[in-house]
Formats: C-alpha cells, sequence, structure tokens
C-alpha cells in the first residue's frame, strides 16, 4: 500500500515554515524522505530508522513514529531552493521501499 | 566522482521493438536500484541488487522487462517488447552498502534517468 503524503501542495513564503506528513497502513521499519526538482533526478535528504528518532541537518528536520506508522518533514525558515516535489518512501517487513505521490512544495520570494 | 551515469538520457522506441537501458553505479557501490517514475504510478522501485545479486525484483511488472549485473559497474534494464505503457522516466541509484533495506541508512544516488517513449 502506497503511503499517503499529506499536503499535496502548499504555497509558502520565504522564511515560513513547512510540515510534510507521511503515513502508512502497514508496520514500518524505514522512512526515506527525497526531494526532486522539475526535470531532475530525486535527491537523498534522510533516513529515519524505527525508534521515533528524529534527524536533520541545517533547516530541515524529520521525525517517525513507528506507532503511528507515521513519518513528518519539517522545513524551517524556508528558501527559494527548497522548492520542488517531496517524497516519502516506506520500507516494510517485506523490505520493499514504496513512495507516496509526492508533496508540492513552492516558494515564493 | 562522476555519479551514476544513465544512457541514453532519451530514448524514442516504436512498439514492439526491444529497449536496453545502462547504468554505471558510482565506483565502490554495492547496491544497486532501478526505480520508474510516471505520472500515474509515482517513483516505483523495480529491482535492486547487492554486490551483481538480485535481490528483490518482485517489482518488475512482468516478465518483458528483465535486468542484469554481469559486473560491479554495470548494469541493464531489458524490456522486451516495448509497449506504449511503459513509457516512462526510468532512474538507477546506487548505495554503498548490502545491508537490507528495513535496516539501511545508505544514501541512495540517483542518475540522471533514462525519459523512455515508445510510440
Amino acid at each position: 500500500q502506497q503511503p499517503v503524503q499529506s499536503p499535496q501542495a502548499v504555497i509558502l513564503r520565504e522564511g515560513e515554515d513547512a510540515v510534510i506528513n507521511c503515513s502508512s497502513s502497514k508496520a514500518l521499519y524505514s522512512v526515506h524522505w527525497y526531494r526532486q526538482k522539475h526535470g531532475e533526478a530525486p535527491v537523498f535528504l534522510m533516513i529515519l530508522l524505527k525508534g521515533g528518532e528524529q534527524k536533520g541537518h541545517e533547516k530541515i528536520s524529520a521525525s517517525f513514529n513507528e506507532k503511528k506508522q507515521q513519518s513528518s518533514l519539517y522545513l524551517t525558515a524556508s528558501q527559494l531552493s527548497y522548492s520542488g516535489t517531496y517524497f516519502c518512501g516506506t520500507v516494510d517487513r517485506d523490505d520493499k521501499i514504496i513512495f507516496g505521490k509526492g508533496t508540492r512544495l513552492h516558494i515564493l520570494p | 566522482d562522476a555519479g551514476v551515469i544513465q544512457s541514453p538520457r532519451h530514448e524514442v522506441t516504436e512498439m514492439g521493438q526491444e529497449v536496453t537501458l545502462r547504468c554505471k553505479p558510482i565506483s565502490g557501490h554495492n547496491s544497486l536500484f532501478w526505480y520508474r517514475q510516471t505520472m500515474m504510478r509515482g517513483l516505483e522501485l523495480l529491482i535492486y541488487f547487492n554486490n551483481n545479486v538480485p535481490i528483490d525484483d518482485s517489482g518488475m511488472p512482468e516478465d518483458r522487462f528483465s535486468a542484469k549485473m554481469p559486473n560491479a559497474s554495470f548494469s541493464t534494464l531489458k524490456i522486451q517488447p516495448s509497449e506504449p505503457r511503459d513509457s516512462a522516466v526510468y532512474f538507477c541509484a546506487s548505495s554503498q552498502g548490502t545491508g537490507v533495506l528495513a535496516e539501511s541508512t545508505d544514501t541512495q544516488y540517483f542518475g540522471p534517468g533514462t525519459r523512455l517513449t515508445v510510440l
């Protein structure tokens, strides 16, 4: 089952914060986050393993709540370069990675 | 490092023809992944290899698709015969580790992709 991402799209002004959610109906072992700009390949952001850890670098961080089978990506003080489509990929006990449909983020100056 | 290299970058072919996509992973990486991306289905994992051995090919849509990794520096994805519904962007990615996906924290580095159009 494909994880559900929300919101589907969001428009922000530079400097505002955003949260992108990813939820699954299956028990998860890890969650991957990628960003993809139009016409380009996905770029890795981070991977979270089950254990409820929070990871991040600079102004992008993420959390993983394995009990709720949810992960959230936090974008703080967004920059123009953050624009793109964000995908979560969930890995379950079958060791398969399944990606959500993506969240389109557009940052206005 | 040149990153993951894919060829061709664009391929236009007619239904029924054989298509071969090529990938050169980053040197020293031990895992290689083939993905397909379409508007309708999004990003899908087709198959992945650890140390040149196919680990999971359950994402391969049907027998028309086959993938090989004869050595650590080269992989191919072949579609024979091709159909219009195979039109998509095909990405190859590589990572350093060889552990199971569920326990891996290894970054996957994506190639630029091959845009395939089957007429």
